[in-house]
């Protein structure tokens, strides 16, 4: 099966510094890649995804890298604000197949 | 759109006793829904897929007869824990994708948080 790694397991950041997370996977059938953001006690929300066809997307601070080739991609989230502040998870998934989690990322932004 | 409703948000029961969980799509139509534990600091850990008229498939090392998945319609999943044990405290979520868009995201319930005392 798939095995998603993420890095790092925590981050800290001054507030308006951008951060960056990396997830790796292992299946190269995957094409499918969402990011969530889950804050303590809540549900995970997708905050942007990514598919195979492409190698970069942006949605205003929000963007998320793939590589397909190395088998990584990695979230960038800039100017940060201490609303940002959360757990991240990455997730790969190959059609037809379950959602494969990392191990998550706390993100903490420092006013 | 693609909302997905999980009850209770809490609940606290005696050990020994069983507590159901309901998972509903709220607009649309969920053929596969999935449960998740997450313990705390922890990563989701699918527990199993549930199946839409059929069995659910557990993942290994999950007690199918301890953690009973019932998928009856096509807008609810239930997770039954039976005999609950203090270990067994955790946060359970479901999730679930739109029927025949295989590459839509999951969309999560808000999670129930499980205490057995």
């Amino acid at each position: 099966g798939e095995n998603v790694e993420q890095h790092p397991s925590t981050l800290s950041v001054q507030e308006g510094d951008s951060a960056v997370i990396k997830c790796t996977y292992s299946d190269s059938a995957s094409n499918y890649f969402p990011w969530y953001k889950q804050e303590l006690g809540k549900r995970p929300q997708l905050i942007i995804d990514i598919r195979s066809n492409v190698g970069e997307k942006k949605d205003q601070r929000i963007a998320v890298t793939l590589n397909k080739t190395a088998k990584h991609f990695s979230l960038h989230i800039t100017e940060t604000q201490p609303e940002d502040s959360a757990v991240y998870f990455c997730a790969a998934r190959r059609p037809g197949s379950q959602f494969y989690f990392g191990t998550g990322t706390s993100l903490t932004v420092i006013p | 759109g693609a909302v997905v409703s999980q009850h209770p948000s809490w609940v606290i029961c005696k050990s020994g006793t069983s507590v159901k969980i309901e998972c509903r799509s709220l607009d649309f139509q969920a053929t596969t829904m999935f449960w998740y534990r997450q313990f705390p600091k922890q990563s989701l850990m699918l527990m199993a897929t549930s199946n839409e008229g059929s069995k659910a498939t557990y993942e290994q090392g999950v007690e199918k007869d301890k953690f009973l998945i019932n998928h009856a319609s096509l807008t609810l999943s239930t997770l039954t824990v039976t005999s609950a044990h203090p270990e067994d405290s955790s946060f359970y979520i479901c999730s679930a994708t739109p029927t025949g868009r295989a590459n839509s995201p999951l969309h999560f319930g808000n999670g129930t948080r499980l205490t057995v005392t």
